[in-house]
């Protein structure tokens, strides 16, 4: 079975740049994670969805990132414009979710570099 | 606020030592999972405990759940250099959200 697929892996843009980073679940996981981990800490959530659906964006910055997951698979996240603050590994993750269990399945990560 | 506090931060210890990581919460947990994480890539389930007093072993790795489900250890028994990484624990509140509470995690070096 597939892992969590993440790309780019790494990134490296000017400040005020745009940047988007793709995340392929594992098939037939219905909820997807997107998570920023800065080094040496623990992921901290960005936003949720179950299928299509953004279920916990709340600690989403809406001013600059925005995310979707068309027909509830694959799934986008952008920064436009990118801060010097948002260097950091963003992680996506999924798990069964409607009934399934709480494990969640990382992708590698992006590692973004904002100079 | 940190619901799960991780000690310690960082642990830097010789090959063949033992040593416990600790996960504790004022809160109750329906389930806690332990994750490690080596670098550049993304943290990788280790196991998941449910039930109070519950002890888990992974080869040399011994997981417990605290008998009031508020906290958790990680015994790692004759530590290998491959056991390096960011160790995350992440517990669940049982509210059906499938959103997880997640530790600062513990960095741990084992030295050759």
């Amino acid at each position: 079975e597939a892992g969590v697929v993440q790309s780019p892996r790494y990134k490296i843009i000017e400040k005020k740049q745009p940047v988007a980073f793709w995340c392929n679940p594992i098939s037939g996981h219905n909820t997807l994670y997107w998570y920023l981990q800065n080094l040496g800490q623990g992921p901290e959530l960005l936003i949720r969805y179950e299928n299509e659906e953004a279920v916990d964006d709340s600690q989403l910055p809406k001013d600059r990132f925005s995310a979707e997951r068309l027909k509830g698979v694959d799934s986008t996240l952008k920064i436009q414009p990118a801060e010097l603050g948002d260097s950091a590994v963003y992680l996506c993750a999924s798990s069964p979710g409607q009934g399934g269990s709480y494990e969640q399945y990382f992708g590698p990560g992006t590692r973004l570099t904002v100079t | 606020t940190q619901l799960l506090e991780q000690s310690p931060q960082f642990l830097s210890i010789q090959e063949g030592e033992n040593l416990t990581v600790y996960c504790n919460s004022s809160s109750v947990f329906s389930s806690l999972q332990w994750y490690r994480q080596e670098p550049g890539e993304g943290p990788v389930l280790l196991v998941t405990v449910v039930t109070g007093g519950e002890v888990k072993k992974l080869k040399r790795l011994t997981f417990q759940f605290g008998d009031a489900r508020k906290d958790s250890s990680l015994h790692i028994t004759a530590a290998q250099p491959g056991d390096t990484g960011l160790y995350l624990c992440a517990g669940d509140r049982g509210d059906s959200n499938y959103q997880l509470i997640w530790g600062a995690g513990t960095k741990l070096i084992i030295k050759p």
